[in-house]
C-alpha cells in the first residue's frame, strides 16, 4: 500500500518563475493538506483540500494555490517565486472523518 | 490562535540514557496533541496522539508521552535511547475542520545522540 507520494523531490527555480508541485495521496484518503518548512523550522499549513474545494487556508499569500482533483490527487501552485519561498513542502493526507496526517517525503524547492 | 513551544532547540544524549522532550502548547479549547519525527531527507511520520482519556499515551518505537493540563504541557519520553532515535523530533497542537486535523507544529527539536 503507497503511502503518501510527492513529485518531485528536488526543483530548482529562479525569482519570478512559476512552480507546480504534485501529491497523491495514500489510498483511501480524501482529504489532502500542504504545509511549507524552511530550514530549521517546523512545517507552517498552507492550504487543505477536501471534495475539490479548498477547505482552510494558513496564513499565505495568493501567489501559493492549489487544486484537488476527483482522483483525491493533489497539486499545490506557487507563482512569481521569491527566494523567500525556498523550502520543503510536505504533503499530507487523512482519511475521512478525520485522522491524523499521513505525509509524504516532500519536495526540496530552491529559489535563486 | 493555537500555539506550539518546544524550548530546546538540540538535546544530545548518550545511547542507552533516557530521554525528555518538552513542548509546551496555548490552545483555547481541549487539544488535540501529537508528537512526530523527521529523519533527515524524510517526511513526519507519526510517533503518538493524545485525543482524550488517559493521560499517558503509548506510541510507537517505545516513545510515550504525559498530557498535564495544569502545565499546558506534552512532553515526550523514551526511557532509553538508541542510534537510530537521532532525527528532528516536533510536537503538534490540532484544531479540526469538519473532522480532519489541521495541527500547528513547533519549531523541533534535534536529537543528538552519542554512542
Amino acid at each position: 500500500d503507497a503511502g503518501v507520494t510527492q513529485s518531485p523531490t528536488h526543483l530548482i527555480k529562479t525569482r519570478g518563475q512559476q512552480v507546480t508541485l504534485r501529491c497523491s495521496p495514500k489510498s483511501g484518503h480524501d482529504t489532502v493538506s500542504w504545509y511549507q518548512q524552511a530550514l530549521g523550522q517546523g512545517p507552517q499549513f498552507i492550504f487543505q483540500y477536501y471534495e475539490e474545494e479548498e477547505r482552510q487556508r494558513g496564513n499565505f499569500p495568493d501567489r501559493f494555490s492549489g487544486h484537488q482533483f476527483p482522483n483525491y490527487s493533489s497539486e499545490l501552485n506557487v507563482n512569481a517565486l521569491l527566494l523567500g519561498d525556498s523550502a520543503l513542502y510536505l504533503c499530507a493526507s487523512s482519511p475521512p472523518l478525520g485522522s491524523p496526517l499521513h505525509f509524504g517525503n516532500g519536495t526540496r524547492l530552491t529559489v535563486t | 490562535a493555537q500555539s506550539v513551544t518546544q524550548p530546546d532547540i538540540h538535546i544530545t544524549v548518550s545511547e542507552g540514557a533516557s530521554l525528555e522532550l518538552r513542548c509546551n502548547y496555548s490552545y483555547g479549547a481541549t487539544p488535540y496533541l501529537f508528537w512526530y519525527v523527521q529523519s533527515p531527507g524524510q517526511g513526519l511520520q507519526l510517533l503518538l496522539k493524545y485525543f482524550s482519556g488517559d493521560t499517558l499515551v503509548q506510541g510507537i518505537k517505545g516513545f510515550e508521552a504525559e498530557f498535564k493540563r495544569s502545565q499546558s504541557s506534552f512532553n515526550l519520553r523514551k526511557p532509553s535511547v538508541h542510534w537510530s532515535d537521532a532525527a528532528e523530533y516536533f510536537c503538534a497542537v490540532g484544531p479540526t475542520s469538519g473532522g480532519s486535523y489541521i495541527p500547528t507544529f513547533g519549531r523541533g527539536t534535534s536529537l543528538i545522540v552519542h554512542p
